[in-house]
């Protein structure tokens, strides 16, 4: 089954930019979605379809995706921005869904 | 807007069968361009895409799961349910269910999780 590599951990300082990678085979060929999920919450979709991000979620928010890495970038980090990241795509050969292994983000 | 909430026993006996029923408000499970997802996450851990299905009954699981998961859809009721037999401490988890779009295959909404532990 396809596999999605996010590194464990990212911190970073208020007011800089946080870069979350999401690693896998010509992942570049898919559609990858990301979801921010703060503590004792469900996940919420920050980015859908590489790059759009669905309303009411801000500008701070993008994403891309080329060759075997898509990247989830948050710009001028705020405290609230504090939690775990998941990348998920769907495997169209098996119409499986995969999540990458999440990464938590620590705002310093 | 969609709304989603799960229901269920939050403990089971293992070897016995885990039931979650999922209901949908402000939508319909009926709707043709939507699929029901059940997905889990183990305390401290990952997230673990379980199967969906869709309104015609037509459904799709996770292979390390497949052997042992049922979806079911109730169009009457708005609701979809997921059922998991011979259930181990391995199978801990919150569970969500979750509206997943045709075309884009993302999740959204999702329910707000209910944990189930499996424990004597």
């Amino acid at each position: 089954s396809f596999v999605l590599t996010q590194p464990p951990s990212v911190s970073v300082a208020p007011g800089k930019t946080a870069r979350i990678t999401c690693g896998g085979n010509n992942i570049g060929s898919k559609s990858v979605h990301w979801y921010q999920q703060r503590p004792g919450q469900a996940p919420v979709v920050v980015v859908y379809d590489d790059s759009d991000r669905p309303s009411g979620i801000p500008e701070r928010f993008s994403g891309s995706n080329s060759g075997n890495t898509a990247t989830l970038t948050i710009s001028r980090v705020e405290a609230g921005d504090e939690a775990d990241y998941y990348c998920q795509v769907c495997d169209s050969r098996s119409d499986h869904y995969v999540f990458g292994t999440g990464t938590k983000v620590t705002v310093l | 807007q969609v709304q989603l909430q799960e229901s269920g026993p939050g403990l089971v006996k293992p070897s016995e069968t885990l039931s979650l029923t999922c209901t949908v408000s402000g939508g319909s499970v009926g709707s043709g361009n939507y699929f029901w997802s059940w997905i889990r996450q183990p305390p401290g851990k990952g997230l673990e895409w379980i199967g969906y299905i869709f309104y015609n009954a037509s459904s799709n699981f996770n292979p390390s799961l497949k052997s042992r998961v049922t979806i079911s859809v109730d169009t009457s009721k708005n609701q979809f349910s997921l059922m998991l037999t011979s259930v181990a401490a391995a199978d801990t988890a919150v569970y969500y269910c979750a509206r997943g779009r045709f075309g884009s295959n993302y999740f959204d909404p999702w329910g707000q999780g209910t944990l189930v532990t499996v424990s004597t």
